[in-house]
Formats: structure tokens, sequence, C-alpha cells
């Protein structure tokens, strides 16, 4: 597509539920983040995908915070029993290589997420 | 990872004036990026400029830096009321896998 797409743009979910939030790369974009941002803090490091290489799952806050990308493309980021300071909005990012020269990575909107 | 602290937390000035925004890292990078982020919302690429460059410019911004001091700046001339919005920026450092991280930001406003 012309640029990351996230999706749902908003959800509202209540606590102790499990949501799933989508993310479409950039057609050919090896790389694939997400990070989070809480009200008024910097982008929080989530999660990241590379090829066919294992994720670097070392930003994950807890183990109901999990993430998968399916061929390589599309990437799904799970979040079960949701708690209240799971609130922020949830954004994925994709670049076309890793490293290395061309490493401009391009964001989504983002999702929005509020657990009341 | 590689984070880079951005300075001041917050910026205000009047629509006309420059704005010069500060960005410190740690380790060694190949290459420096700024991000722009409106209300919450996506971060947009500005700008990169590589570790074998001193100053490069895109159209009213200018960035510039220093790998002996590991700082760089962004300065937005002749601001607008448009340009608010926070600022980020972003050390990539040389080798493996490139994984930004990003402080706070600097959140410029520009009053009309």
């Amino acid at each position: 597509g012309a640029g990351v797409s996230q999706s749902p743009s908003n959800k509202v979910t209540e606590k102790g539920k499990d949501v799933e939030l989508r993310c479409d790369p950039i057609s050919g974009h090896t790389a694939l983040y997400w990070y989070r941002q809480s009200l008024g803090q910097g982008l929080e490091f989530l999660i990241y995908f590379q090829g066919n290489s294992a994720p670097d799952k070392s930003g994950l806050p807890s183990d109901r915070f999990s993430a998968e990308r399916t061929g390589g493309s599309v990437s799904t980021l799970t979040i079960q029993r949701t708690q209240q300071e799971d609130s922020a909005v949830y954004l994925c990012a994709s670049s076309l290589v890793s490293g290395g020269r061309r490493n401009t990575i391009y964001f989504g909107e983002g999702s929005w997420l509020t657990v009341v | 990872s590689q984070q880079g602290e951005e300075d001041p937390q917050a910026l205000s000035i009047q629509e006309g004036e420059n704005a010069t925004m500060n960005c410190s890292y740690k380790t060694s990078i190949n290459n420096l990026q700024w991000y722009r982020q409106n209300s919450g919302r996506g971060l947009v690429h500005l700008i990169l400029i590589r570790s074998n460059e001193r100053e490069k410019h895109s159209g009213r911004l200018r960035v510039t830096l220093d790998t002996s001091k590991k700082s760089s700046s962004l300065l937005i001339t002749a601001s607008r009321a448009a340009d608010t919005a926070s600022y980020f920026c972003a050390p990539g450092r040389p080798g493996g896998s490139y994984i930004p991280t990003f402080g706070r930001g600097t959140s410029l406003i520009v009053h009309p």
C-alpha cells in the first residue's frame, strides 16, 4: 500500500478483555516495528521483526503482550487481559532495510487504545 | 538499542522566529534521523544525516551533527504555526539490526 496502515484507529475495551491491533506495513518492507506511547511520553519500543529472523521481543512489557507477523507482511499485536495502564497509542512502523543506509522508518497513524 | 535525548522538552516561540532543538546520544552512530509527530499520531520522517556529514539542509530545516560531542541539532527557520508538533531524534548505530529508540521529544509550539 501507499503507507503503513493500522487498525482499528480507536479502540475502547473493558479491563480484562483481550485486544488485537493490526498493522499492514508498506509492501516490500522487511522490517516491522511496534511502539507504544502513553500520554505525554516518548515512544516505547515493543517488538521488532526483520525478514525471517526471530523477532526481537525485548521491549514487550509483560507476557500479556505478544505479536506475530504472518507471511512476512501483516502483523498483529495482541494484549491479553488488558489493564488500564495499557491505555496508549500503539504505533507500527516499517522500513525497507534494517541497518545500512536505507533505514528510513515509516510510521502508521497508530491505534488509540483506551481500557476502561 | 540506541536512544536519543531531545532538549529542550518544550519550546514556545512566535511565528517567524527560528526554533532550535538538540539531541544527544551515547554511542557511535552511522546516521541520525529527525522525526516529527503531530498530536500523538504517527511520526513523519524529516531528514537523515550520515555520520560523515556535518550539516544538511532541507527546505526550512537545517540539521547539524557533531560526532565528537555526540550531539545533533535541528533548526527550523522562519517558523510557522503549522510547525507546532513534537520533534524526535533517532540515532542509528552501525552494523546489526536497527531499532531506533526515541526520547520524549521536544514539544514545539509556534504562536501565530
